[in-house]
């Protein structure tokens, strides 16, 4: 049962365009929502997250948007570049702090092109 | 500050053979963890330690994967025997506490069972 789910193997954008990254979840117990960016040969990198308690986080050029209802969350990357270039993995946990394991349900990933 | 350590990078060995990954985190991170990678899939949580401690490893295949953290620093993920199905990448990471904040990778061993 794939709890967290990222439908887009692979997207690719110009460079200077908006990149927009989708993730869907099903279980409503989830709280707390993490994107990791990931290049070939290493280890995710966390690049944002955001609790329940907000629609929006922002950092920079990434902004996370969290819609509850509909059990989805997305990342838009603005202006993309070229180092934008990366796997992209929607994490998600029941609990960001204290409790229980709190342990991450990670997507499948999704490969951004960001063409120059 | 360093990131967290791993070795080997790489690995192949035959099914039913032995083999143990090593992982130093970052240097005061309570928390380390073992993930899974299969190609096309996202990490999958194998075991988490808080100190020495085990909290979670419900999804560890126990039959045949082990894991310890001594001293609460370094660890060790151990598969005897391995199986051809074991071919993925073992991430170890580790965090300040056991929220579920940031978690911090490292680069990864890339195990092949031929």
């Amino acid at each position: 049962d794939q709890q967290v789910k990222q439908n887009s193997p692979s997207l690719s954008v110009q460079e200077g365009r908006i990149s927009i990254l989708n993730c869907d979840y099903t279980n409503s117990m989830f709280d707390y929502f993490l994107w990791y960016k990931k290049y070939p040969a290493e280890g995710p990198t966390f690049l944002i997250s955001i609790s329940s308690i907000k629609d929006k986080n922002e950092d920079g050029r990434f902004t996370v948007f969290l819609n509850k209802s509909a059990k989805h969350l997305s990342l838009h990357i603005v202006p993309s570049q070229p180092g934008d270039s990366a796997v992209y993995f929607c994490a998600a946990s029941e609990g960001w702090d204290g409790g229980a394991t709190n342990k991450l349900i990670f997507g499948t990933g999704t490969l951004l092109a960001v063409q120059p | 500050e360093a990131g967290v350590a791993q070795s080997p990078r790489y690995k192949i060995i035959e099914k039913r053979q032995s083999v143990a990954f090593w992982c130093n985190p970052i240097s005061g991170h309570a928390t380390l963890y073992w993930y899974q990678q299969i190609l096309g899939q996202g990490p999958k949580l194998l075991i988490q330690f808080q100190n020495n401690g085990v909290v979670d490893d419900s999804q560890l295949p126990k039959d045949r994967f082990s894991a310890e953290r001594l001293k609460g620093v370094d660890s060790t993920l151990k598969i005897q025997p391995a199986k051809l199905e074991d071919s993925a990448v073992y991430l170890c990471a580790s965090s300040r506490g056991q929220g579920a904040g940031e978690q911090y990778f490292g680069p990864g061993t890339r195990l092949t069972v031929t």
